[in-house]
């Protein structure tokens, strides 16, 4: 099992521009969630999804978009890119059960916006 | 108020010595509770998972009490290798049929040989 991972590792951007980083799991896992950690802070959640064709918002969302098209992928988008944007972003699965379960990350994507 | 709070610090303790943090929650509904470790510029590792009767695994003990809302992380004997940030990570019913899974901002430990 490769469990999550991430691609791109790391990415500079110009402000304006759009990416989208891809997140993939192959532990069959209801759960996707993506986050940021910025310097000193702990991880915010940005949007999350519970299943296959679902999505929803988190705490941060604004200037993100998501898609999950396939249980085993976690697509994020950002269509303009901007400098507040700068952070590491954490992709994690969680299995359905739940009960003494936790999350699986992967390795992260570090994003650079110039 | 943050849902769940850690000292950041940084703990900067000798090699050998034995360290404890605290984390407050502040869900009383709360269900699940974990520590995690972070590398620097790692990804969040699960560290150990925190039962209501404590738990041991090897030097680390974890404990909750869940009257004063607080989870525990407890190295004795520390080694330099246990140099990292320590995330304590709390889940609660919500967002819909997901988990809430709320992390503190982390507390950071360094240990000096």
């Amino acid at each position: 099992n490769a469990g999550v991972t991430q691609t791109p590792k790391f990415r500079v951007l110009k402000t304006g521009q759009s990416m989208t980083l891809l997140c993939a799991q192959d532990m069959n896992h209801e759960y996707m969630y993506w986050y940021r950690q910025d310097p000193g802070m702990g991880l915010r959640l940005i949007h999350y999804s519970v299943g296959e064709g679902t999505t929803a918002k988190g705490e941060v969302p604004d200037g993100y978009n998501v898609s999950r098209l396939k249980k085993q992928n976690f697509l994020l988008g950002l269509e303009s890119a901007a400098p507040s944007q700068t952070s590491v972003y954490f992709c994690a699965s969680f299995p359905r059960t739940g009960k003494g379960e936790t999350q699986y990350f992967g390795p992260g994507t570090r994003l650079l916006v110039l | 108020r943050k849902e769940v709070e850690q000292d950041p610090g940084p703990f900067n303790v000798p090699e050998g010595a034995t360290v404890a943090f605290n984390c407050t929650y502040s869900n009383s509904a709360s269900q699940s509770f974990f520590w995690y470790r972070q590398d620097c510029r790692k990804e969040p590792k699960l560290l150990m998972s925190v039962y209501s009767s404590g738990n041991e695994d090897g030097r680390f003990t974890a404990q909750l009490n869940r009257a004063s809302q607080y989870i525990s992380l407890l190295i004795r004997d520390s080694k330099l290798s246990d140099s990292a940030t320590y995330l304590c990570v709390v889940s609660s019913p919500g967002y819909s049929s997901a988990s809430k899974i709320i992390f503190g901002s982390g507390t950071r430990l360094s240990i000096r040989p």
